[in-house]
């Protein structure tokens, strides 16, 4: 069985410039969610989506990202524009059930440049 | 609101040896769980081990075990026998034992590996 893909692996952008990350979640899993790695901080929550709908995104730092998951499948991640402070490690993960074990993917790093 | 807090940013270990990594958390509520994650290299981020806080008993998995002293809010992770692939960022995290799905991480610890 596949585990949580997440691509690219790593994205240079400069700053002003738009990034698309995406997630694809082990295959069935309804619960969908995105955390991020900044400077080496801890790793903080950004959004749950539940199939395709997003049940909570109090995570999401500002307007400048928006987060989609549409037929409740693979999910994507905007950063638009992007600025300095947006870089770090964006990761994902899935799970069966709200309370499961989540299963995460490698991370994508991004640098903002 | 909850905290995590690893306060040792790199930690070494040498081959065969025993290595401790240090976790505390701040917590108002009664009932959570608790978790040590490992992320190799550019590698999945996997669950290495879970604690329930209602169980008094420290959780094992083969080499990895836990010092959980819930009074103490303290979460140690110990690793016997530390092998090459132990090697990796590892992070704790807590999380509510209620209907929240959010984990809530430290700022991880990387553990170097001496051969």
């Amino acid at each position: 069985e596949a585990g949580v893909t997440q691509f690219p692996s790593h994205s240079v952008i400069e700053k002003g410039q738009t990034v698309t990350l995406r997630c694809d979640p082990i295959s069935g899993h309804d619960n969908l969610y995105w955390y991020r790695r900044v400077m080496g901080k801890e790793i903080k929550f950004l959004l749950h989506f539940v199939k395709e709908s997003k049940q909570d995104e109090s995570g999401m730092p500002n307007n400048r990202f928006l987060a989609e998951r549409t037929g409740g499948t693979y999910s994507t991640l905007k950063v638009q524009p992007a600025e300095l402070e947006d870089s770090g490690v964006y990761f994902c993960a899935s799970s069966h059930r709200v309370r499961a074990e989540a299963f995460f993917g490698q991370g994508t790093r991004l640098t903002v440049v | 609101a909850q905290t995590v807090t690893q306060s040792q940013p790199e930690m070494s270990v040498q081959e065969a040896e025993t290595v401790t990594l240090s976790c505390t958390y701040d917590t108002s509520e009664s009932d959570y769980y608790l978790f040590w994650y490992k992320q190799p290299p550019s590698r999945q981020m996997i669950l290495v081990i879970r604690q329930e806080a209602y169980k008094q008993q420290n959780a094992t998995e083969n080499r990895f075990s836990v010092n959980f002293q819930k009074a103490a809010k303290s979460f140690s992770l110990k690793i016997s026998d530390s092998q090459l692939g132990d090697a990796a960022m590892y992070f704790c995290a807590y999380r509510s034992a209620d209907s929240s799905y959010k984990l809530i991480f430290g700022s991880g610890t990387r553990l170097l590996v001496r051969p």
